[in-house]
């Protein structure tokens, strides 16, 4: 199975802040990968997908980059409602994958 | 469209845990898209237990496929989980998820889960 790694596990930032997530994983997936984010007490959201490619309705303050096996999601400025939880998963081959995820907290 | 999850909030342990997902708004009868069940214990991420892909065939987690069928009944427009031989560890709410794709800047054709039931909670306990 391809394992899905995300650093930090979890962040503390402000509202303005730029913030950037990184998903690993142990083989390359080219572009096969997907950001969401979970808020507590809700499913999973879908943000981006194809490792750059911003799902319908999300923000263009998110942004997602990279391929092979280093990825990335950044928010270029905080907003209080992204203070959540987000995931990265491969969609490169089954078993589907996805990171630890990584919590967002206000500091 | 919509999903929904049901089923029983209370499994023993060692018994079968059964869980419908209800597509409303659209239909099942579509090789467009993988429909697939994914789960989170508490305070924990979220694990992808598995899928039925466009073309029928099944796909599971490498460290459940020996406990779990998914199987989808367009004339239902439903989705089903069952996972054999539970124990306290399959304690988790439940989602399922419509899986759809598209050819990515790349030229990858890439897979991505775009809808999400609300998730169903399941307690395994005596």
């Amino acid at each position: 199975d391809i394992q899905m790694t995300q650093s930090p596990s979890s962040l503390s930032a402000s509202v303005g802040d730029r913030v950037t997530i990184t998903c690993r994983a142990s083989e390359s997936i080219n572009t096969y990968l997907n950001w969401y984010q979970q808020r507590p007490g809700t499913a999973p959201k879908l943000l981006i997908s194809s490792a750059s490619s911003l799902h319908s309705g999300v923000p263009s303050r998110f942004s997602g980059g990279g391929s092979g096996t280093g990825f990335t999601l950044t928010i270029s400025s905080l907003q209080p409602e992204d203070f959540a939880t987000y995931y990265c998963q491969q969609s490169y081959t089954s078993p589907r994958t996805f990171g630890q995820g990584t919590k967002l907290e206000i500091k | 469209l919509q999903l929904q999850e049901s089923g029983p909030g209370l499994v023993k342990p060692s018994e079968a845990l059964s869980l419908n997902c209800t597509v409303s708004g659209g239909s099942l009868n579509s090789y467009t898209y993988h429909w697939g069940w994914i789960r989170q214990s508490p305070g924990k991420g979220l694990e992808w237990i598995g899928s039925v892909y466009n073309d029928g065939s099944p796909y599971y987690s490498s460290s459940l496929k020996s406990r779990v069928t998914i199987s989808v009944d367009a004339s239902q427009n439903q989705i089903s989980l069952r996972l054999r031989s539970v124990t306290a560890a399959d304690t988790a709410i439940y989602y399922c998820a419509r899986e759809t794709g598209n050819i990515a800047p790349s030229g990858d054709f890439c897979y991505y889960m775009d809808v999400w039931g609300k998730g169903t909670t399941v307690i395994v306990s005596s």
